[in-house]
């Protein structure tokens, strides 16, 4: 039962324009939000993350937007650059679930010259 | 030091080896965790420990043993394992308590199970 979903398994996009990542849940218990991004061989890394709370954290070039009403939140990436090539997770956790993060299966980006 | 490191990169092993997977962190988390992350998959939590105490173990087989030693290191002791257990295994800490849950990942162990 997957409980975050990112229905585009990728994303081509041209260089210097906006990447818009999208992420759908269906538990309304989660309640922070997290996107990490991942290079071949590497561990995700930490990229921004929204409290519930709040409808938009903005950070640099990354900006991550949450409609709770519709469980759905967009990560921003203005502009495109090709280091952020990569593939790109979107997770949600509960406060009543502590340490369990729940995953998307994950978009694959890739920004063109 | 924000760094989470993993040995080995690369692991091959037959169903009836016995080996360890280490992990470490210098970042003073007391929260650290294994993950298995299958091809084109997302990772899958496995084990939790919070203060060098197990605290979820989500359903994984007896196969998979986790040990922490100290705060800083988290194994992961693998016997009789099958070929489907074949993945890349993320080790992951996060500070205990935090209002976020931002974790900090390692490049992982590719474990292939021949």
């Amino acid at each position: 039962d997957q409980q975050v979903k990112q229905n585009s398994p990728s994303l081509s996009v041209q260089e210097g324009r906006i990447s818009i990542l999208n992420c759908d849940y269906t538990n309304s218990m989660f309640d922070y939000f997290l996107w990490y991004k991942k290079y071949p061989a590497e561990g995700p890394t930490f990229l921004i993350s929204i409290s519930s709370i709040k409808d938009k954290n903005e950070d640099g070039r990354f900006t991550v937007f949450l409609n709770k009403s519709a469980k759905h939140l967009s990560l921003h990436i203005v502009p495109s650059q090709p280091g952020d090539s990569a593939v790109y997770f979107c997770a949600a956790s509960a406060s009543d679930s502590w340490g369990k993060l729940q995953f998307g299966a994950g978009t694959q980006v890739v920004v063109t010259p | 030091d924000t760094e989470v490191t993993q040995t080995p990169k690369h692991l091959v092993m037959g169903m009836t080896n016995k080996k360890s997977l280490k992990c470490e962190q210098h970042m003073g988390h007391r929260a650290m965790y294994w993950y298995k992350q299958k091809a084109k998959k997302p990772p899958e939590l496995m084990f939790v420990y919070s203060y060098e105490k197990l605290s979820i173990n989500e359903s994984v087989p007896s196969r998979f043993s986790p040990e922490c030693p100290n705060s800083s290191l988290l194994n992961l002791h693998l016997h009789a394992l099958q070929p489907e257990d074949s993945a890349l295994y993320l080790c992951a800490s996060s500070q205990e308590g935090s209002s976020n849950n931002e974790q900090f990942f390692g490049p992982g162990t590719r474990l292939t199970v021949l």
